[in-house]
């Protein structure tokens, strides 16, 4: 069954750091999502990805954040100047056109230190 | 805004039927969703419903009143592996998605 994956599954920085979290879609899906969970807590939203552009985003995903797909299979969230506050799971899930049905990875943890 | 509101914690006994119940106020409203997560794995679609009523898809079963802003996941037969937290997401936007506060469910021998 075609699932959606997630590159690195951990991820440890330094506070003021980039970091890219890489995630590659289920291939014929053409809406993809970044969602991030700081442990013990909620679901977030951040942003979502649809033809190539941005179609929602949360407050959260400020400046600090951006989302790229720089080929046809992968998509990508570069975090700008980590912050200790950044520490939590980031999912990321896409979708075909006609389902409501997320696809979820299985998460980077990242740890900013 | 958006606001979603579950119980945080609910026990139910194997073979048991347990209701997760959600109450939502979002700004806009296209559909409400459930996902299920186990503890360390990633969320995992259980159901959708965009229109009032039942949708029922196996042991789980899940309802919405778009009226009463109100909607529960509704799982039978309890099984110990569905011990795990479950969320409510609405659908709010064109393509923002808010889940609630999640309901650690824990089923019991």
């Amino acid at each position: 069954e075609p699932e959606v994956t997630q590159t690195p599954s951990h991820q440890v920085t330094q506070m003021g750091q980039e970091v890219i979290l890489r995630c590659v879609p289920i291939s014929n899906h053409l809406y993809f999502y970044w969602y991030r969970q700081i442990l013990g807590q909620k679901v977030e939203f951040l942003v979502s990805f649809y033809n190539n552009e941005i179609s929602e985003k949360s407050e959260i995903f400020d400046d600090q954040f951006s989302v790229e797909r720089p080929d046809g299979s992968n998509f990508t969230l570069k975090i700008r100047s980590t912050k200790l506050e950044d520490s939590a799971m980031y999912f990321c899930a896409s979708r075909d056109t006609s389902k409501e049905t997320q696809y979820f990875g299985p998460g980077t943890r990242l740890l900013v230190l | 805004g958006q606001s979603l509101e579950q119980p945080s914690e609910v026990t139910a006994v194997e073979g048991a039927i347990v209701q997760i119940n959600c109450t939502y106020q979002t700004s806009g409203f296209y559909g409400l969703s459930w996902y299920q997560q186990h503890d360390g794995g990633a969320p995992t679609f259980l159901s959708y419903n965009a229109l009032d009523g039942l949708e029922e898809t196996g042991r789980f079963s899940s309802f919405l009143s778009r009226s009463d802003s109100y909607g529960y996941l509704l799982l039978q037969e309890l099984q110990m592996k569905d011990s795990a937290s479950y969320f409510c997401a609405v659908s709010g936007g064109y393509q923002k998605v808010t889940f609630g506060t999640g309901t650690k469910l824990q089923v019991i021998p």
